[in-house]
């Protein structure tokens, strides 16, 4: 299995709190992937990173920042959570660009906001 | 319409059957992928493909990059099949379909 970890996996919090999740791999990998998955949706994008400091939003990037000041961690903030983010949060790996190469996922974080 | 869609939405099956389901799109893609989800777990990478058919123990995936479809066969279904099926592709970011529900009863 790809060395990709997600932390915490469950998180309950209250609205209005900042709450930081985080990505860690083994792998080396150049891209790093934030999702949150929902139900009747697919996948969404929030933010992605190509490198180390390098990032760039996704579909659905407003509340949430990121930051990967290594190549093997990458945070997903929610600046003060909202009872709409409560969701669960993937986080991906590849090597290259996700559309051609294979992606590897964390287990999922599930966070409630209440 | 979504730009990927799958179907059906939910399958369920007795063990032994031949399962297939289906993922449709409307963009352009460079490869298609096919994602397993077990309930309560990660998700597992099983084919990225851009032409023709892979193939891996039990499961089989085919594109028509023509007609804008795959599909996912599994040969002699098992309960540990059960699972969520996911595919997902697109021009520059992956667009994810809703994924397939899956059971399958022994």
């Amino acid at each position: 299995d790809a060395g990709i970890t997600q932390s915490p996996r469950h998180k309950v919090t209250e609205t209005g709190t900042p709450v930081t999740l985080r990505c860690h791999q083994t792998e080396n990998h150049r891209y790093m992937y934030w999702y949150r998955q929902d139900p009747g949706h697919g996948l969404r994008l929030i933010h992605y990173s190509y490198g180390v400091k390098d990032t760039d939003k996704g579909e659905v990037s407003d509340g949430y920042s990121v930051s990967r000041s290594k190549t093997e961690d990458f945070l997903l903030t929610l600046e003060s959570a909202t009872s709409s983010q409560t969701s669960v949060y993937f986080c991906a790996i590849s090597q290259g660009v996700l559309v051609g190469t294979e992606a590897f996922f964390g287990q999922g974080t599930r966070l409630t906001v209440v | 319409k979504n730009e990927v869609e799958q179907s059906p939405q939910n399958l369920t099956a007795q063990e032994g059957e031949f399962i297939t389901i289906n993922c449709s799109y409307s963009v352009g893609i460079s490869a298609l992928h096919w994602l397993q989800q077990h309930p309560g777990g990660g998700i597992v990478s099983l084919f990225m493909l851009s032409s023709g058919k892979k193939k891996h123990g039990r499961l089989i995936a085919t594109i028509n990059i023509q007609e804008k479809h795959s599909s996912l066969h599994i040969t002699a279904s098992h309960p540990r099949d059960s699972a969520v099926y996911i595919c997902a592709g697109g021009p520059d970011k992956l667009i994810f379909g809703t994924g397939t529900r899956l059971q399958v009863f022994p």
